[in-house]
């Protein structure tokens, strides 16, 4: 069975510093891992994916995470935050070939000015 | 960009009576999610549904909830006899090929009360 841990349900970060959201997966093959964005009263939004191919994806409003197969990790970030990056956010994994979607439990980023 | 959307925001209902949560997902879109999240918990998979039948199930969607699509548009979520721990927020998504969990479309979510 797959699952996702996020560390750290609430971060806490000022304008203009580098965001670090941190997630961890267990997977018994080869994961596609997903980092999505929900700002208040609306649904998830896709930031970026790994399914293949380079392990550095880069994918909206700036954001990056690293896929490390040694590590089994897929960690978020962005250099410089910005006030409008006040969200949740959620790391999820699935496994190729299946339709569900494995999330982690979330992680609160405030922005401070 | 289109969305997916749900109906109603809001829902109370009291513990026993069905339900019946509702979805427009995007119009070119062939494959239909439910999620939940249960205030304080993970978001969870429950369903997929693809050419009008469920492709994949989680534990959670046991014999009291059920799935539609009852015209080309809407995409409806069924539970016959509610109960307290139903109680969370429900998100329908959708996807446009095969290989759409690439990437979901979410909807806003419908958060439902059982009382």
């Amino acid at each position: 069975a797959q699952s996702v841990t996020q560390l750290g349900s609430h971060v806490s970060v000022s304008e203009g510093a580098l965001v670090l959201l941190r997630c961890n997966y267990s997977s018994s093959v080869p994961p596609y891992l997903f980092w999505y964005v929900q700002y208040p009263n609306q649904g998830l939004q896709l930031l970026l994916k790994y399914t293949t191919g380079a392990t550095l994806v880069k994918g909206i409003n700036g954001f990056e995470a690293e896929f490390k197969k040694s590590e089994t990790s897929f960690h978020l970030t962005k250099p410089s935050a910005h006030m409008s990056d006040a969200a949740e956010y959620f790391c999820a994994v699935s496994e190729a070939g299946r339709r569900a979607l494995t999330f982690g439990s979330g992680t609160r980023l405030q922005v401070q000015p | 960009e289109p969305e997916v959307t749900q109906t109603p925001s809001h829902q109370v209902t009291q513990m026993g009576q069905e339900v019946i949560l509702r979805c427009v997902p995007i119009s070119n879109h062939l494959y239909f999610y439910w999620y939940r999240q249960i205030l304080g918990q993970k978001v969870e998979f429950l369903v997929s549904f693809y050419n009008n039948e469920i492709s994949e199930k989680s534990e959670i969607f046991d014999d009291q909830f059920s799935v539609e699509r009852p015209d080309g548009s809407n995409f409806t979520l069924k539970i016959r006899s509610t109960k307290l721990e139903d109680s969370a927020m429900y998100f329908c998504a959708s996807s446009e090929d095969a290989r759409g969990y690439e990437k979901l479309f979410f909807g806003s979510g419908t958060q439902l009360s059982v009382l």
